[in-house]
């Protein structure tokens, strides 16, 4: 079966600027969660959802947002990008309802800001 | 709060050798405990997991048992291959936390 899709695999954008990165978790899994992965502080957790309820988040400003629809598809948006946002941004989907047993992962955005 | 501490890279092995990757955690409750390998370019696939102590996760060669003791899930594999390079990461997870916490990753080179 098909694994997490991200869309799109690469994005270049300005300073300033607002970006919005897409997941569609595996078929049947409802949890999708989004980490951020960049050299300097590794892979740190941005949010998760679950039936389109978010459940826990990251400490990341504001301007780091997300959703899930009721398809469990979610997006996560950044606004007023800065240069310290260029990463690459992972999701996972997995099954879990009442705790986490196994996340699978994208292949991620890779994000740059210019 | 929960963190997890991997040793650091890279580790550079000869084909055939003995691998050990050290993981220490610290948690309030009771964890599951992971390991991800990341091929470059791609994302994090799941190699082991193990979710109580004593457990011991194994696949494709490569074991770690859960050591409540010791807070520790170190990382085996008894004869290494030029293709088990990548990185690798020793994360946790608390219940109804819904998220990972990562080591900082642990580069593996297998020289053939």
């Amino acid at each position: 079966k098909a694994g997490v899709t991200q869309t799109p695999r690469y994005l270049i954008k300005t300073r300033g600027q607002q970006v919005t990165l897409s997941c569609s978790p595996i078929s049947g899994h409802r949890s999708v969660s989004w980490y951020q992965q960049t050299p300097g502080q590794g892979l740190q957790f941005l949010f998760e959802y679950f039936s389109e309820t978010q459940r826990n988040k990251g400490n990341f400003p504001g301007r780091f947002s997300g959703r899930q629809f009721s398809n469990s598809r979610s997006e996560m948006n950044v606004s007023t990008l800065e240069l310290g946002d260029s990463a690459l941004y992972l999701c996972a989907s997995s099954l879990a309802s009442g705790y986490l047993t196994e996340a699978f992962f994208g292949q991620g955005t890779r994000l740059t800001v210019v | 709060g929960d963190s997890v501490t991997q040793m650091e890279g890279p580790v550079t092995l000869s084909e055939e050798a003995f691998l050990t990757i050290n993981c220490t955690y610290t948690a309030t409750g009771y964890p599951s405990l992971f390991w991800y390998v990341q091929y470059p370019g791609e994302g994090l696939q799941l190699l082991l997991k193990a979710t109580k102590a004593d457990d011991k996760g194994s696949n494709k060669g490569f074991e770690a048992t859960y050591r409540k003791e010791t807070t520790s899930f170190h990382l085996e594999k008894g004869s290494v291959q030029v293709s088990d390079s990548a990185v690798y990461f020793c994360a946790l997870s608390e219940d109804s936390s819904y998220k990972l916490i990562f080591g900082s990753g642990t580069r593996l080179l297998v020289r053939p």
